[in-house]
């Protein structure tokens, strides 16, 4: 299983700022995943970022609110732009294995908080 | 309708129980389910992934998978306080994964 990291862990943001997450792999991978985990909700996916081509967002998400790049096949950065309380969420990054059967493997996941 | 359903919780079992986690789904695509587990403030780890109906046994883990019920579940054997935890049921088709809003189990000893 590949390893994951995100910066940051937690932050705590005023509204109308906007926060950049940052997913690193520690292998290369084709896919990669953000998603966001609201209290009491299933964790929801947000978009699907390939290496060298446009971010696919999920109904409900639009890439002026949560731009993605995915300069490389081991980094990809998720952006909460104009940030509101109803942003305040867990966002993780995840990936997929690359073995046959692999499924997808999370990242710790970035806590915000937005006042 | 949600695709797939899962009963929050939370549950609370002594040290040493027999636990029964559960998710129905209603979409027949779904190919492919797994369980994970995430513990508090970190994120969720794979436990057990299933792709045919029957059952799939790991240490004190067992998943089963019901197609024609469009049910699947996780048990776990002489659970310890170290299980605690939120387990979250996903479902897979299309490369697509669709999570149950999780299950928070306390196990206590």
């Amino acid at each position: 299983s590949a390893v994951i990291s995100q910066k940051p862990s937690r932050d705590i943001c005023q509204r109308g700022t906007s926060l950049t997450i940052q997913c690193q792999v520690d292998s290369q991978v084709t896919m990669m995943f953000w998603y966001r985990q609201q209290p009491g909700q299933s964790l929801t996916l947000i978009a699907t970022a390939n290496q060298g081509s446009e971010a696919t967002y999920e109904s409900g998400f639009v890439i002026d609110k949560f731009p993605i790049s995915r300069p490389n096949l081991t980094f990809s950065t998720l952006t909460v732009s104009n940030m509101s309380p109803e942003d305040s969420s867990i966002y993780l990054c995840s990936v997929t294995g690359t073995a046959l059967t692999d499924t997808q493997y999370f990242g710790p996941g970035t806590r915000l908080t937005v006042l | 309708q949600k695709e797939v359903e899962q009963d929050p919780g939370p549950l609370s079992v002594p040290e040493g129980a027999i636990v029964s986690l559960n998710c129905t789904y209603s979409n027949s695509a779904f190919q492919y389910f797994m369980w994970y587990r995430q513990y508090s403030r970190k994120g969720p780890e794979l436990l057990m992934y299933t792709y045919s109906s029957g059952n799939k046994e790991d240490g004190r883990f067992t998943a089963q998978v019901d197609k024609s019920s469009k049910y699947i579940s996780l048990f776990i054997r002489d659970s310890q306080p170290s299980d605690s935890a939120t387990y979250l049921c996903a479902m897979e088709r299309t490369d697509k994964l669709i999570f149950g809003t999780g299950t928070r189990l306390q196990v206590f000893p």
